[in-house]
């Protein structure tokens, strides 16, 4: 198994442009997150996806959406690129356990975004 | 929302001692802290995890201690190495949901030898 794959691993972008972070994982996870990592802070919430098709907003999600086609990708798009989300951004996933929840996420390598 | 506050933010130690990492939470319904370690320039990885109806939980030279009175966790390290070396991350969660982790902000460790 890859476990779960980000592209491209760094990217910079101007202001204003738009762009796509991909993500896909082959543990067939039905939980997978988007955050973002700034300087000398923890992970923050950007979305979630608990399966196909269903999305929601985590703890900062403007400027950022996510959908959910199928149970192995769940892509980030930047819609007009701000210097502000400059950051990495780390996508996870996580099985469902009956009696346990979701435990254990796994983290992709993360992407590493620079808006000018 | 949860808040999360982790203490220090930097901590160093002699190989050999020991490393405690403290956090606080502030919602009384997260049930389930798990503790990350992140080196430098790669991806968070779990280390160990507690839910809220155990009281500890031991892992060779790693602990984790939760008191849910005081709404408090701690990481332990015992016998540092180098490699122990990283930045660490807890984390706190609602129905057992990894995936809507609330993190604090972090503690760099430095393992000296």
């Amino acid at each position: 198994n890859a476990g779960v794959t980000q592209t491209p691993k760094f990217q910079v972008l101007k202001t204003g442009q738009s762009m796509t972070l991909q993500c896909a994982q082959d543990m067939n996870h039905e939980y997978m997150s988007w955050y973002r990592q700034d300087p000398g802070m923890g992970l923050r919430l950007i979305h979630y996806s608990v399966g196909a098709g269903i999305t929601d907003q985590g703890e900062v999600p403007n400027g950022y959406n996510v959908s959910r086609s199928t149970t192995e990708d769940f892509p980030l798009r930047l819609l007009s690129a701000a210097p502000s989300q400059t950051s990495v951004y780390f996508c996870a996933s996580s099985l469902y356990s009956l009696g346990q929840g979701y435990n254990e996420q796994f983290f992709g390598p993360g992407t590493r975004l620079t808006v000018l | 929302g949860e808040n999360v506050e982790q203490h220090p933010s930097t901590l160093s130690v002699q190989e050999g001692d020991s490393a405690v990492i403290k956090c606080t939470y502030s919602d009384s319904a997260s049930n389930y802290f798990p503790w990350y370690k992140q080196e430098l320039g790669k991806r968070p990885q779990l280390i160990i995890d507690i839910r809220s109806n155990v009281g500890e939980k031991k892992d060779q030279r790693i602990a984790v201690t939760l008191n849910k009175t005081a709404k408090h966790f701690s990481l332990h390290i015992t016998e540092t190495q180098p490699e122990d070396s990283a930045v660490y991350f807890c984390a706190a969660s609602k129905n057992t949901n990894a995936g809507k982790s609330t993190f604090g902000d972090g503690t760099t460790l430095t393992v000296k030898p």
